[in-house]
């Protein structure tokens, strides 16, 4: 079984929509990470968690917010998805003792209409 | 200026070939650096960690030029299965706690 995992893989909402991102890990890290991949652009920080009750802006958070529910989980929320939010969107972990290593989920992949 | 920049490629070599890769940096206090592997449609994986002194691990060979800030990343013996997207990327200094990638260069080797 894969340490993180992100449901769902792939979504296509309408614009104006709520739509959530999940990410669960079973590599009992403190540290979780949401990035979006856009071609030529690379991965960006959207938000960042270093336990339950530290969760920290990333370079790119308008437009979206984040819930830590458990050690294990930290979800991303679209509140209002827009067109320019279409991007693969990573979820990642690390170790506290070594944030610089980084495991990555499997991605998904969001199409706002 | 991005933070970190890397030329996307492709870069189209045959099997056995060597290629080099470069990425250059903007943030002089950036202190960690690696490179990173991405599969079409797939996550990042750490490839290898870079050192001030350069590190090899098998084919792979990685440097660092603190003075130019630029790291690059050396290929040996190319093989079909390295063909990827290979990540440049950097963290910047005491305080910020994430990492800046590059938006990658593509290699495609070729039979």
């Amino acid at each position: 079984d894969a340490d993180v995992t992100q449901t769902p893989r792939n979504r296509i909402t309408k614009t104006g929509k709520r739509i959530m991102l999940e990410c669960s890990q079973t590599k009992g890290h403190d540290r979780m990470y949401w990035y979006r991949q856009d071609p030529g652009l690379g991965l960006r920080l959207i938000y960042y968690s270093f336990d339950v009750k530290d969760i920290n802006k990333g370079e790119i958070s308008d437009g979206y917010s984040v819930s830590r529910q458990a050690q294990a989980k930290f979800s991303l929320s679209l509140e209002s998805a827009i067109p320019n939010q279409t991007a693969l969107y990573f979820c990642a972990t690390s170790e506290s003792r070594d944030y610089r290593l980084q495991y990555f989920g499997p991605g998904t992949r969001l199409l706002v209409l | 200026r991005k933070e970190v920049e890397q030329d996307p490629g492709p870069f189209n070599v045959p099997e056995g070939a060597t290629v080099a890769f470069n990425c250059t940096y903007s943030n002089s206090a950036s202190q960690s650096f690696f490179w990173y592997r991405q599969d079409c449609r797939k996550e990042p994986k750490l490839l290898m960690s870079v050192y001030s002194s350069g590190n090899e691990d098998g084919r792979f060979t990685a440097q660092l030029n603190r003075a130019s800030q630029y790291i690059s990343l050396l290929i040996r013996d190319s093989k079909l299965s390295d063909s990827a997207t290979y990540l440049c990327v950097v963290n910047s200094g005491t305080g910020r706690r994430a990492l800046t990638f590059g938006s990658g260069t593509r290699l495609q080797v070729q039979p």
